[in-house]
């Protein structure tokens, strides 16, 4: 059973416009959710996160919003750049879990 | 500085045959884990180590699977007896401790193909 889940496989975004990456979760227990980013060849990096506490985080072009009732959360890039192409993960933790679960990813392709 | 280092990258093994992989972690990380990427899949939890606590195995999915660490540096998962069905890509990640703010890094992974 998977607790997150990213359904969209994939998207493509035309240079310069914003591209908005999804992902939800069944497991209440969750507090705190990361997004990496994977190029092929390569393990995953470490792109953004949020705790549970808040609603929001920004950080440069990336903002990830948190909608804990409807167990959502997404991930804004604004403006999306071709070498923003890449295998996006969700990932969440919950409490003391040292372990990550992850979605499934999405592949991001932006069009230049 | 150096990052997560995986070896081999690629390994390509007969079904039925024993394979080790290794991880060196950043150094100064006191956290390592060890997960698996099945083709189209999200990554999956296997084993993870803190200091000199005794490892967390819940995602070990069979007792063919076992990792060790020695201290805070590298770490090896054998899997034996390989089947068909580990072939996966294996992530080592590690972080400087357990919880939130302390980020996960990841190797670039060994790709296992098991034939």
């Amino acid at each position: 059973d998977q607790q997150v889940k990213q359904n969209s496989p994939s998207l493509s975004v035309q240079e310069g416009r914003i591209s908005i990456l999804n992902c939800d979760y069944t497991n209440s227990m969750f507090d705190y959710f990361l997004w990496y980013k994977k190029y092929p060849a390569e393990g995953p990096t470490f792109l953004i996160s949020i705790s549970s506490i808040k609603d929001k985080n920004e950080d440069g072009r990336f903002t990830v919003f948190l909608n804990k009732s409807a167990k959502h959360l997404s991930l804004h890039i604004v403006p999306s750049q071709p070498g923003d192409s890449a295998v996006y993960f969700c990932a969440a933790r919950a409490g003391s879990a040292r372990q990550l679960t992850f979605g499934s990813g999405t592949q991001l392709t932006v069009l230049p | 500085g150096a990052g997560v280092s995986q070896s081999p990258s690629n390994k390509v093994t007969e079904k039925g045959k024993d394979v080790e992989l290794r991880c060196d972690p950043i150094s100064g990380h006191t956290a390592l884990y060890w997960y698996r990427q099945r083709l189209g899949q999200g990554l999956e939890f296997l084993i993870y180590f803190q200091g000199n606590s005794a490892p967390d195995k819940s995602g070990l999915p069979s007792d063919r699977f076992s990792a060790e660490r020695t201290g805070e540096s590298v770490s090896t998962l054998t899997i034996q007896r390989t089947q068909q069905e580990d072939s996966a890509v294996y992530l080592c990640a590690s972080s400087l401790a357990n919880g939130q703010g302390y980020e996960q890094y990841f190797g670039p992974g060994t790709r296992l193909t098991v034939t």
